[in-house]
């Protein structure tokens, strides 16, 4: 049962360059998706989220995009930094009408290195 | 920053024995859920929990497990007799409960259940 695809592993950037981190979903009733970030050791993180009515949310050197139609995700990281290490989750959740507690439903996530 | 707690951070149990976990929620927080993440695999939602009641529960959510809040601060999560396959990582989080806000769920460091 994978509702939420995370295709790749693990993406490596240079320092400064932009990271790119992608989300497939499947599950037409997910309204609400989100992004963490979990270092080794420590809890999920998280980063940023996009409401379905939305395209696209910007927070500081971190952007979400939402593809509705494509049932697609992406994560942008500009410039990268070395700090940005870590494993990253993709997540979504049910609207209201979809009965949902907000429970989340997690990708297998994407450890990102940044290399200085 | 206030921040979700959990012990213990590893415990080490025989298989048939009770594990209870423990998290101590963000004090405004309304939402209380259970994720666990097996080793390579991803996070998965097991149990949320509001009003004092459970809200949800996944299919991994047996008559072995359940959840309490029993003193208004605590939220735990007994597993009455642990088996091989419960050995994973467990995360509390917790969400403030306000509209779509609750989905941004803060997650504990986890509690690392070894079962053998």
């Amino acid at each position: 049962d994978q509702q939420v695809k995370q295709n790749s592993p693990s993406l490596s950037v240079q320092e400064g360059r932009i990271s790119i981190l992608n989300c497939d979903y499947t599950n037409s009733m997910f309204d609400y998706f989100l992004w963490y970030k979990k270092y080794p050791a420590e809890g999920p993180t998280f980063l940023i989220s996009i409401s379905s009515i939305k395209d696209k949310n910007e927070d500081g050197r971190f952007t979400v995009f939402l593809n509705k139609s494509a049932k697609h995700l992406s994560l942008h990281i500009v410039p990268s930094q070395p700090g940005d290490s870590a494993v990253y989750f993709c997540a979504a959740g049910p609207g209201r009408s979809g009965g949902s507690n907000y429970k989340l439903t997690f990708g297998k996530g994407t450890l990102l290195t940044v290399n200085p | 920053e206030p921040e979700v707690t959990q012990t213990p951070s590893h415990q080490v149990t025989q298989m048939g024995q009770e594990v209870i976990l423990r998290c101590v929620p963000i004090s405004n927080h309304l939402y209380f859920y259970w994720y666990r993440q097996i080793l390579g695999q991803k996070v998965e939602f097991l149990v949320s929990f509001y009003n004092n009641e459970i809200s949800e529960k996944s299919e991994i959510f047996d008559d072995q497990f359940s959840v309490e809040r029993p003193d208004g601060s605590n939220f735990t999560l007994k597993i009455r007799s642990t088996k091989l396959e419960d050995s994973a990582m467990y995360f509390c989080a917790t969400a403030v409960g306000l509209g779509l806000s609750s989905y941004e769920q803060y997650f504990g460091p986890g509690t690392r259940l070894t079962v053998t």
